[in-house]
């Protein structure tokens, strides 16, 4: 079956622009999180999504990043005014209930997001 | 504020010896372990977890350690394949919530 896909693979961007990035979990998936590795570090929480509900932004950095789930499948991660600071891959993962149930967690294979 | 570190970043192993990775954590309320695998250009991949309620767990050639008082936990590794050279992340969670990740260690096994 599909793992969890991401869209773009690259993204080059201009300081100051805006970006999206999309992520599509596993189907059945009920739980997908957003996760940001920058060089040289683990990835680092950003924002989980329990169906259509953000259940924990507590990760994202500021008011630049935004993320939706609408119809509690695919997600969009929204980055305002980008910064050179931005600068990295941006993973996703999708688990088949809430993190609360000790469930693995699949990760997709990120986006490299690199601000000029 | 690191609260999951490995603080070995690289480590080579000839094929067939022992693969010792090591991971430490501050928070005494992690309560569920993880180790993931990252070849490049991929996503991390789910290799073995633990509860706190355990000390050892075993998978085939692939078996976590779990030292509560010390705050620490291992990934052994036996024999070691060259298919297992990675990125090897462990990570941490309170009641299967918010995962915390440490910063790698990239293991390279020699034929």
């Amino acid at each position: 079956g599909a793992g969890v896909s991401q869209t773009p693979s690259n993204k080059v961007t201009e300081k100051g622009k805006y970006v999206e990035l999309r992520c599509d979990p596993i189907s059945g998936h009920t739980a997908l999180y957003w996760y940001r590795q920058s060089l040289g570090q683990g990835p680092e929480f950003l924002i989980y999504f329990q169906g259509t509900g953000a259940a924990d932004d507590s990760g994202l950095p500021n008011d630049r990043f935004f993320a939706v789930r609408p119809e509690g499948s695919v997600s969009t991660l929204k980055i305002q005014r980008t910064e050179r600071g931005d600068s990295a891959v941006y993973l996703c993962a999708s688990s088949l209930y809430g993190p609360s149930s000790y469930n693995e967690q699949f990760f997709g294979p990120g986006t490299r997001l690199t601000v000029l | 504020d690191q609260q999951v570190k490995q603080n070995s970043p690289s480590l080579s192993v000839q094929e067939g010896r022992i693969s010792i990775l090591n991971c430490d954590y501050t928070n005494s309320m992690f309560d569920y372990f993880l180790w993931y695998k990252k070849y490049p250009a991929e996503g991390p991949t789910f290799l073995i977890s633990i509860s706190s309620i355990k000390d050892k767990n075993e998978d085939g050639r692939f078996t976590v350690f779990l030292n509560k008082s010390a705050k620490h936990l291992s990934l052994h590794i036996v024999p070691s394949q060259p298919g297992d050279s990675a990125v090897y992340f462990c990570a941490a969670s309170r009641a299967g919530n918010q995962f915390y990740f440490g910063t790698g260690t990239s293991l390279t096994v020699i034929p």
